[in-house]
């Protein structure tokens, strides 16, 4: 069965760096992509960016450039986000979706558990 | 990017209830539309994707229809598992975008 399988939670100072990992199983992982969505406190679902498991090119959302990275370990399986100059704001549940596309349709189908990253002094 | 404006933010409804909610695209994106329903402390769960296909496992008192700028999702019998917040979320182009959300409350 699909399994997204997320890192435990982080708790980082201001501008510093959080690194969070999705291990998946159970599908041939360079058949599909990867997006990223976080919840903060209060606020609704927001898309950060996606990346292709397979040539490994991502694309992210304006708000996050230059401090978003997204790269993929094929040998594991495992997608990585990291986020850099941390302020209060990013404080979120950080979750990777698998998106499956059918011809131009898109659909995120399996999510992983969820990373709290808290960003406090 | 592509705004989606979803209506209501909120709603109170009863167990057995039928509810509507909207989505509304600042510009046309075909069909390229996917809800999702939101537990708190759990990962959002897909409901409909193509703006009307109903996910597998997902139970049929939740339809969805629409294309160009215009979509709702109607429960057609509210659960107690119902209860949750709901997004849209345009997958026509890069960046993608959800709807704020409507959250579903117990009357």
């Amino acid at each position: 069965q699909v399994q997204l399988v997320q890192s435990g939670a982080e708790v980082k100072e201001p501008g510093a760096s959080v690194k969070v990992s999705c291990k998946a199983s159970g599908y041939t992982f360079t058949n599909y992509y990867m997006d990223w969505v976080r919840l903060a406190p209060g606020q609704g679902l927001e898309w950060m960016g996606i990346i292709n498991l397979n040539t490994g090119g991502a694309s992210y959302a304006q708000t996050f450039q230059g401090r978003l990275t997204m790269t993929r370990d094929t040998s594991t399986s495992t997608v990585y986000m990291e986020l850099s100059s941390l302020r209060s704001e990013d404080t979120a549940v950080y979750y990777c979706a698998r998106e499956t596309r059918i011809v131009s349709v898109a659909l995120f189908d399996y999510w992983g558990q969820g990373t709290l990253v808290t960003v406090s002094s | 990017a592509i705004q989606m404006t979803q209506s209501p933010s909120s709603l109170s409804a009863s167990v057995g209830d039928r509810v509507t909610i909207t989505c509304r695209a600042s510009q046309d994106i075909r069909n390229d539309l996917g809800w999702y329903q939101q537990i708190p402390g759990k990962a959002p769960k897909l409901l409909i994707y193509a703006a009307s296909s109903l996910q597998s496992g997902v139970p049929s008192r939740f339809s969805a229809s629409g294309s160009g700028t215009d979509f709702t999702l109607t429960i057609s019998s509210l659960q107690p598992e119902d209860f949750a917040t709901y997004y849209c979320l345009q997958d026509y182009t890069y960046p993608y975008t959800f709807g704020q959300g409507t959250k579903l409350e117990i009357k």
